[in-house]
């Protein structure tokens, strides 16, 4: 079964608002990335967190971790249309017997 | 950053032929490298590690002797697609870890076997 799992699966909002993306995971990790898919495109890396760390932002990107709880979550703060992709979430789990595992990933679609 | 390419980007093969795809690392070295295929509209699923000098680690459920991967040198890998079949059709992802933590992604390479 996949490591992280995302939710909401799909997301449509209106460019200026937030958009607030959660993943789950099942086991311990080191660190937990997100990453953003334009369509058919490659992945590109956004931000990482580390088991120790609570929260971490980075330009309109703020990224939490729960581990107790094993969840995430990305929010997006006043949404661009150029924000529209696939977001996912990973974890490396690498020592607790799995690697890099993604979650199904999050479409979000920002209207102008 | 670091970058990582794929060649080709894409390609349209007939089925029963061998499809190559390249990865390179272009501005650090890597000993390992990392090959995903991803269905469209689902996310990335690790096909394999590829180790330089070595064999490489293939996941559950991956043939070996049909995802043929070499990894000749620190900035090069290969994934070649043996006797392609339409269900091999896919996006094929690779990517390495230049240093630390962080995992780079190349730009996918879309396959579509006839």
């Amino acid at each position: 079964s996949q490591q992280g799992e995302e939710d909401p699966q799909a997301l449509s909002i209106q460019e200026g608002e937030n958009a607030t993306m959660n993943c789950s995971y099942k086991t311990s990790i080191n660190n937990l990335q997100w990453y953003r898919q334009n369509s058919g495109r490659g992945l590109v890396h956004l931000i990482l967190i580390r088991s120790n760390e609570r929260e971490k932002h980075s330009g309109r990107l703020r990224v939490t971790l729960d581990t107790s709880k094993k969840s995430s979550s990305l929010l997006i703060t006043a949404s661009r249309a150029a924000d529209t992709a696939s977001y996912f979430c990973a974890t490396d789990a690498y020592g607790y017997g799995q690697n890099f595992v993604f979650g199904p990933g999050t479409r979000l679609s920002v209207l102008p | 950053g670091a970058v990582v390419s794929q060649h080709p980007s894409w390609v349209i093969c007939k089925s029963g032929t061998s499809v190559k795809i390249e990865c390179r690392s272009l501005d650090f070295q890597a000993t390992t490298m990392f090959w995903y295929r991803q269905f469209p509209k689902q996310s990335l699923m690790l096909m394999a590690t590829s180790n330089e000098g070595s064999k490489a680690t293939y996941e559950q459920g991956v043939e070996k002797d049909k995802f043929l991967i070499n990894h000749a040198s620190l900035t090069l890998s290969t994934l070649t697609v043996t006797s392609a079949h339409p269900e091999d059709s896919s996006f094929y992802i690779c990517s390495a870890y230049p240093r630390g933590e962080t995992q780079y992604f190349g730009p996918g390479t879309r396959l579509l076997v006839l």
